[in-house]
């Protein structure tokens, strides 16, 4: 299958301070990026859609203020934390799609920890 | 009433046991049914896609499509404790843009 790159696999961070999770498509051109947010031993929690180029969508009850989407390329998205709070920490996954596909291809995950 | 309805679980089988694992979701629209492996503190892995009904047989693993029913289903034969994770099931329908939508997960646990 196709390869999604995420980086990094931990972080822990400051409260206040801000984190760039990164999401990298190896082999293929992902059209459409997504960024899940996971609890423990919960699903995943669909935060924001973003399409190369455009902005991203994000899902009700998601602040586009606090968790800021790039996805400036057909390989990179980012995601970045700003003003990171305790209550942010938790496992952050993206996942890929290219054009004309359903399925779609996940990255390793990203724990954050904000202490 | 969620969208997919999968048990959590734990199912807990001795090696070598045929597993089996299922969602039942109520969008008929639903056309497009894959099955993801998330191992503890990584992302999840396609195992399985399938399209509209019928079965998919990939290795130890066969994936069972009936939208009559509104079911799917993985099964997993001669199950290995490395099988041991979390299966969650995902499917979309093209009327709405191919977004997944996540059955919970069922946490699997093959016991040597």
């Amino acid at each position: 299958g196709a390869v999604v790159s995420q980086h990094p696999s931990r972080v822990i961070c400051k409260s206040g301070t801000s984190v760039k999770i990164e999401c990298r498509s190896l082999d293929f051109q992902a059209t459409t990026m997504f960024w899940y947010r996971q609890f423990p031993k919960q699903s995943l929690m669909l935060m924001a859609t973003s399409n190369e180029g455009s902005k991203a969508t994000y899902e009700q009850g998601v602040e586009k203020d606090k968790f800021l989407i790039n996805h400036a390329s057909l390989t990179l998205s980012t995601l970045t934390v700003t003003s990171a709070h305790p209550e942010d920490s938790s496992f952050y996954i993206c996942s890929a799609r290219f054009l004309g596909n359903t399925e779609a291809f996940f990255g390793q995950g990203t724990r954050l920890t904000v202490v | 009433q969620k969208e997919v309805e999968q048990d959590p679980g734990p199912l807990s089988v001795p090696e070598g046991a045929i597993v089996s694992l299922n969602c039942t979701y109520s969008n008929s629209a639903f056309q497009y049914f894959m099955w993801y492996r998330q191992y503890s503190r990584k992302g999840p892995e396609l195992l399985m896609y399938t399209y509209s009904s019928g079965n998919k047989e990939d290795g130890r693993f066969t994936a069972q499509v009936d939208k009559s029913s509104k079911y799917i289903s993985l099964f997993i034969r001669d199950s290995q404790p490395s099988d041991s994770a979390t299966y969650l099931c995902a499917m979309s329908a093209r009327n709405a843009g191919n977004m997944l939508t996540f059955g919970g997960g069922t946490r699997l646990m093959v016991k040597p």
